[in-house]
């Protein structure tokens, strides 16, 4: 495989259900995102872990939970979402330099969400 | 709140005419500017990077950055039908923060 893969590529959930999103990236990147794209909305960053560390974490709410165990794999952890939560779950992966702001990124095809 | 601003079309275009996307950009010490391409239903692919004032050309794709007015554009020359797409404005700012991207501006290209 190559590139950065999501799974599943199609979730539907009840607000009480849990579930999880899981990327998995085959770059050799050392950063990885979730961003979350909504209709009408830009793309909204959720999380960054840079080498594995959590280094940013956008004001997301506590029923989305990120697990980042390798520099490969990257997991959004959902439970007891809302109807707004449902959205298209983009995970990127990049090459986090030290001083360099050159944070080219490559997505997956995306998780898209339906919490009814 | 930085934010980065796009048209969002849609912007209509006739097959091999040049068209002509925008993005303007609140931070000033943004230094990584970039265009995505989003197909309806698929997920954004990097197209175009720049990273100093000026032009940087790729095959029919044009990049223009001007710093001292925060503003970054997208030529495409020759359009073609399956440029037609949503295109994605994004930032990045100084060390240690990830992109941040404008609403995107969608352009259809009419054979």
């Amino acid at each position: 495989e190559t590139g950065v893969t999501q799974t599943p590529r199609h979730l539907v959930m009840g607000m009480t259900n849990k579930k999880s999103l899981k990327c998995e990236q085959h770059l050799g990147h050392n950063a990885m995102y979730w961003y979350k794209q909504s209709a009408k909305k830009p793309l909204e960053l959720m999380f960054v872990y840079s080498l594995e560390e959590r280094v940013e974490n956008n004001s997301v709410p506590s029923r989305f939970s990120p697990e980042c165990p390798n520099s490969s794999h990257l997991f959004l952890h959902l439970h007891t979402l809302q109807p707004e939560d449902s959205a298209l779950y983009l995970c990127a992966s990049s090459q986090a330099s030290g001083g360099t702001t050159r944070r080219e990124l490559f997505f997956g095809e995306g998780s898209r969400l339906t919490v009814l | 709140q930085k934010e980065v601003e796009q048209n969002s079309g849609p912007l209509s275009v006739p097959e091999g005419a040049i068209a002509s996307l925008n993005c303007t950009y609140s931070d000033r010490v943004s230094q990584s500017f970039f265009w995505y391409r989003q197909y309806s239903g698929k997920s954004p692919e990097l197209i175009m990077s720049i990273y100093s004032n000026g032009d940087k050309e790729d095959g029919r794709f044009t990049a223009q950055l001007n710093k001292a007015s925060q503003y970054v554009s997208l030529l495409i020359r020759d359009s073609q039908p399956s440029d037609s797409a949503t295109y994605l404005c994004a930032v990045t700012g100084q060390a240690g923060t990830a992109l941040i991207f404008g609403k995107g501006t969608t352009l259809s290209v009419s054979s």
